[in-house]
């Protein structure tokens, strides 16, 4: 299996401040790498595909990079409603797997 | 608009079982695979099951190999998971989700617990 290796854990940043989750694969998943924001009480929601693709009606200040085993989602100027969890997800290789997770929270 | 309706969860004894349906519409039910994916209270994410759009193929990871079957009737748009010989570990939030490899459309969610 894949095991995807999410960090930080847990994240603490300011309104307006840019900040960076990262994933990274034990092998080369050539891109096939899906990011996922769930909000507190709320289902998750895909938010970026093929490692840097933006799913439909997501904010420009969300982005995401990366290529082989290391990848990273990148929020610029931080709002309040981001306050959120984030998971990355692989798609390269069953069984399909997910890093375990960031909590973002406001400072 | 994509709607996916899970019903069907609740609290279960270990070693008995439970059947989960979700209710798809607003896209063409036939031709997306469909999933499962479930979330331990306070925890990450597990895929846990998925299906072709005609049905006829299934995929597990070992964790619920053998005791989960997922199955679809593309008439209806509904997805089911058959779940038995139940464990507390298999307590957690089940999502229905569409599958493209990966999982753009989530439903609400149906909680299930397995406790004596």
């Amino acid at each position: 299996d894949i095991q995807m290796t999410q960090s930080p854990a847990s994240l603490s940043a300011s309104l307006g401040e840019t900040v960076t989750i990262e994933c990274r694969a034990s092998e080369d998943i050539y891109s096939n790498l899906a990011w996922y924001q769930q909000k507190p009480g709320n289902s998750p929601q895909l938010l970026i595909y093929d490692a840097n693709s933006l799913a439909d009606g997501v904010p420009s200040r969300f982005s995401g990079s990366g290529s082989g085993t290391q990848y990273s989602l990148k929020i610029n100027s931080l709002q309040s409603e981001d306050v959120a969890s984030y998971f990355c997800q692989q798609y390269n290789n069953y069984p399909w797997t997910f890093g375990g997770g960031t909590k973002l929270e406001l400072k | 608009e994509v709607q996916l309706v899970e019903t069907g969860g609740g609290l279960v004894q270990p070693g008995r079982s439970l059947k989960l349906s979700c209710v798809a519409s607003g896209f063409t039910f036939n031709n997306y695979w469909m999933s499962w994916t479930r979330q331990a209270p306070g925890k990450g994410l597990e895929w846990v099951a998925s299906i072709t759009n005609s049905g006829g193929s299934t995929y597990y990871p070992d964790s619920v190999k053998g005791r989960f079957t997922i199955s679809r009737d593309n008439a209806q748009n509904t997805l089911y998971l058959q779940m038995n010989s139940l464990r507390s570990e298999d307590t957690a939030t089940y999502y229905c989700t569409r599958d493209t490899g990966l999982f753009d459309y989530w439903g609400q969610g149906v909680m299930v617990t397995v406790s004596s």
